[in-house]
Formats: C-alpha cells, structure tokens, sequence
C-alpha cells in the first residue's frame, strides 16, 4: 500500500546530542513536508521540500536541517542548537498542486533524557 | 503573516450537531483544508474548500466565504468516534503556498 513512513515512532536524545528522524514516501509526491506539533497545540512548519536537492525553511527552521537526495526521502535533523526540542514531528506529503491535501505520517515522538 | 482562529475546546451530545468556526487573515488566499486528528496520531484530511460555499462529505460538510474570512466545519449526527481535535489549516500564494495550521478545535462527544 502506498504511504508515508516515519520512524521511529518514539526517540529519545540525551542533551547535546543530534538525533535524525526518517521519513520515507512511495506516492510518488513531489512535496515533503515537516512539521512540529506541541502539546494542545496546532502543526508549525520545519521545513519543506517542492522537489528533488532542494528545500525551503518554514516558520520555525532554527536548530533544525533536512535534505532531499531522492524523491521518495525526506529526513529532519534536530541538532543540539534546537534548545526545546521535546514535541511530535509530522512529515507529510502532496502532490503540490492546488487543491491537492497533505498526507502525513504517523509521527515521531521526541524526547529528551 | 496569517493569524487562523479556532475555539479551543467544544462539547457535544452523541446525536447532535456541532459547529466549529474558523476565521483567517491573509494577503494571498488560495484554499482552505480541514482535518482530523486523533490524539496522538496523524491528522487525516477532511475537506477541501477554495470558492464560496458548502461542500458535503456524508456527515460532514465545510463552508467558505472568503469576504469574511470565514469557514466552518459541520459536523452531524455525532458519534463518540468523532471525538478528537480539528484542524482548520490555509494555503497562501504570498506565502509560497505554504500550509498555515490554526491552533485546532477539540470535540469532546458525550453519550
């Protein structure tokens, strides 16, 4: 079935460490997306990808990087700059054209020990 | 930038109808989505709205007026699986057609 992946689904990072979570699709999207969900409260954008080696920072990119070497990956790293890391992240998917939803995945939970 | 406004929390009766409201300010309008989200899984889309009026999805529907930046999801005939939280998100040429979520409206359905 087609489909976004993300794992892990829980992770936890020691203080000062980067941690990096996976996000795989075979939608074959052109649009990957990343978003950081804290508790009680709506999605905020990471970062976004429209297509292949090339990405955009969304409203709250600091102490955060991604890459796009293929299609069909999109991984976020939380670096040991992001200061409150602890929250679930959501990648997400679309084909990029108007009208056209987002598909997310089913989250990563970070935590930090 | 966009500010997207959502009451917090609604309480409904299994059965009945409940009305979520949305409001939204920006330069460059170009859609707005509803979605659903379970606690602590992924939201899952609902509707999709870019010209004026009513879209009906079986028993939920999602209204558009874009004078007043407004849109409201309805939903009908309630039933305890519908109790989760609800999100109003826009899209924005101006903004590179990014995503901008409201803080989500939680329904709390009760027998």
């Amino acid at each position: 079935d087609g489909g976004i992946t993300q794992s892990p689904k829980y992770l936890f990072r020691k203080e000062g460490q980067n941690v990096t979570l996976s996000c795989e699709q075979n939608l074959n999207h052109d649009a990957m997306y990343w978003y950081r969900q804290d508790p009680g409260q709506g999605l905020r954008l990471i970062y976004y990808s429209q297509i292949v080696n090339d990405f955009q920072k969304g409203d709250i990119a600091e102490g955060y990087s991604v890459s796009r070497e293929k299609k069909e990956s999109f991984p976020l790293t939380v670096t040991s700059a992001q200061k409150n890391p602890t929250a679930f992240y959501l990648c997400a998917s679309s084909i990029g054209e108007r009208g056209q939803p987002q598909h997310f995945g089913d989250g990563t939970r970070l935590s930090i020990l | 930038g966009q500010n997207i406004d959502q009451p917090t929390e609604m309480t409904a009766t299994e059965g009945a109808i409940v009305q979520i409201n949305c409001t939204y300010q920006t330069s460059g309008f170009n859609g707005l989505f509803w979605y659903q989200q379970h606690a602590g899984e992924a939201p899952t889309f609902l509707s999709y709205n870019v010209l004026d009026g009513l879209e009906e999805k079986g028993r939920f529907s999602s209204f558009l007026s874009r004078s007043k930046g407004y849109s409201y999801l309805l939903l009908k005939e309630l039933q305890m699986k519908d109790s989760a939280s609800y999100l109003c998100a826009v899209r924005d040429q101006a903004a590179g057609n990014k995503l901008t979520f409201g803080g989500g409206t939680r329904v709390l359905v009760k027998p």
